[in-house]
């Protein structure tokens, strides 16, 4: 079973609309930390945002904020007021702690093509 | 200050040739990942270290594959006998702290591995 579902491979926004990338997660795992990334056409992989499995507020960070509902193991990401510079791939992540967990490192999505038209 | 470095940015090799790759973290971070992302896919897990050892190897493809970090900075992932299929994008990244936390992992560019 996949660890990490992006179920939209590519959209389109108008630049300044709010844009949610959807992702849900599975592990039995308590402790965990979910993550965005994006990704331009240059390829190299920005952090965004992080939440963890503990945390009592949803993440903010600018433009960015992350809607975590634990019971629907969720994490989508949202962008407000999209800006043509937001173009590229997003990936969400999960990072496992407890013995239920994966590898160390990062578990990927496959990835939602994000494109902001003006 | 600097962020992850990684050379050559591209490579292209010959099947059955030898290839290393190389990864400088940022400086002070004790925790160090190796990825591979194919073409329209997500990065996949190859290897972790903490500190000069690799923590976490689970990820390797297969014994072709082997990563050193000897002084417990840079890094090398070394690919022996290079199959087609190992084309993709190797990216690394570091994070401060290692072990049972969690902590941001900021990647590099990558180098593009071209298999021919």
């Amino acid at each position: 079973a996949q660890k990490i579902t992006q179920t939209q491979p590519g959209m389109f926004v108008q630049e300044k609309e709010a844009v949610t990338l959807d992702c849900t997660y599975d592990t039995s795992d308590p402790s965990y930390g979910l993550f965005w990334y994006k990704q331009p056409s240059s390829g190299e992989m920005i952090f965004l945002i992080y939440q963890g499995s503990y945390d009592q507020q949803n993440a903010t960070e600018g433009r960015y904020s992350l809607n975590f509902q634990k019971a629907r193991k969720s994490a989508n990401l949202v962008i407000s007021a999209s800006q043509l510079g937001d173009s590229a791939m997003y990936f969400c992540a999960m990072r496992e702690v407890g013995s239920g967990g994966g590898a160390d490192g990062l578990t990927f999505g496959k990835g939602t093509h994000l494109i902001i038209q003006p | 200050g600097a962020g992850v470095s990684q050379t050559p940015s591209n490579k292209v090799t010959e099947k059955g040739k030898y290839v290393e790759l190389r990864c400088d973290p940022i400086s002070g971070h004790t925790a160090l990942y190796w990825y591979r992302q194919s073409l329209g896919q997500g990065p996949e897990f190859l290897i972790y270290f903490q500190g000069t050892g690799a923590a976490d190897d689970s990820g390797l493809p297969n014994d072709r594959f082997f990563a050193v970090r000897p002084e417990g900075s840079v890094s090398t992932l070394k690919i022996q006998r290079t199959e087609r299929g190992d084309s993709a994008v190797y990216l690394c990244a570091s994070s401060l702290i290692a072990g049972g936390q969690i902590d941001t992992q900021y990647f590099g560019p990558g180098t593009r591995l071209t298999v021919l």
